[in-house]
């Protein structure tokens, strides 16, 4: 079974840009999460979708970071224009609604950087 | 609201030395904790959970933590390390009745020396 990915693995943009991180939960996993990490900061919740509505997006920095969910599948995390705070690594996780250990599955991350 | 403490941002250790990483959280009702390792180039793994019951927890690798509630501790601990646990470790707690979202600490980073 495949894990969580995500794509692309890097991307270097200039500040005024758009970029779009795209993740792909496991297959039948309801719940979707994006984390991020800033360099040298902890890892911090932006969002959760449940299929595909947004049930908490209390983490989500500002109005320049849109996340969408169509169809409960796959997400996407467009931000636009992109500021050099926004560098650093976007996690995506996946969890199934009652399954076992209520774990989320992490995937590589997609390391961001605002040049 | 939720906050997770990892003290040691760095720990370098030996080969076959015992390890604990220290974890303090801070939360309003009984947490679930979480450790997580992530090795270069993967995502986070699931090392070991507490959500209830027995205080000492089992995980992979051969990995244990325990929850400490007097303490608001859940350290993790290896009996002997060895070189492929080289990585950063993560401790986190959950919040449960907010589906799920997990609140992080900054990560630990261990080295393993020869």
């Amino acid at each position: 079974e495949a894990g969580v990915t995500q794509f692309p693995s890097h991307s270097v943009i200039e500040k005024g840009q758009t970029v779009t991180l795209r993740c792909d939960p496991i297959s039948g996993h309801d719940n979707l999460y994006w984390y991020r990490r800033v360099m040298g900061k902890e890892i911090k919740f932006l969002l959760h979708f449940v299929k595909e509505s947004k049930q908490d997006e209390s983490g989500m920095p500002n109005n320049r970071f849109l996340a969408e969910r169509t169809g409960g599948t796959y997400s996407t995390l467009k931000v636009q224009p992109a500021e050099l705070e926004d560098s650093g690594v976007y996690f995506c996780a996946s969890r199934l609604t009652g399954g076992p250990n209520n774990e989320q599955f992490f995937g590589p991350g997609t390391r961001l950087t605002v040049l | 609201a939720q906050s997770v403490t990892q003290p040691d941002i760095h720990i370098t250790v030996s080969e076959g030395a015992s390890l604990e990483l220290r974890c303090n959280y801070s939360y309003g009702a009984t947490p679930y904790l979480f450790w997580y390792v992530q090795s270069p180039g993967q995502g986070l793994q699931l090392l070991l959970k507490y959500f209830s019951g027995d205080t000492l927890v089992q995980g992979i690798k051969g990995f244990e933590a325990e929850f400490k509630r007097s303490q608001s501790s859940f350290n993790l601990r290896k009996p002997s390390v060895h070189w492929s646990d080289a990585a950063e470790y993560f401790c986190a707690v959950g919040a449960y009745n907010a589906g799920n979202m997990l609140t992080f600490g900054g990560g630990t980073r261990l080295m393993v020396k020869p």
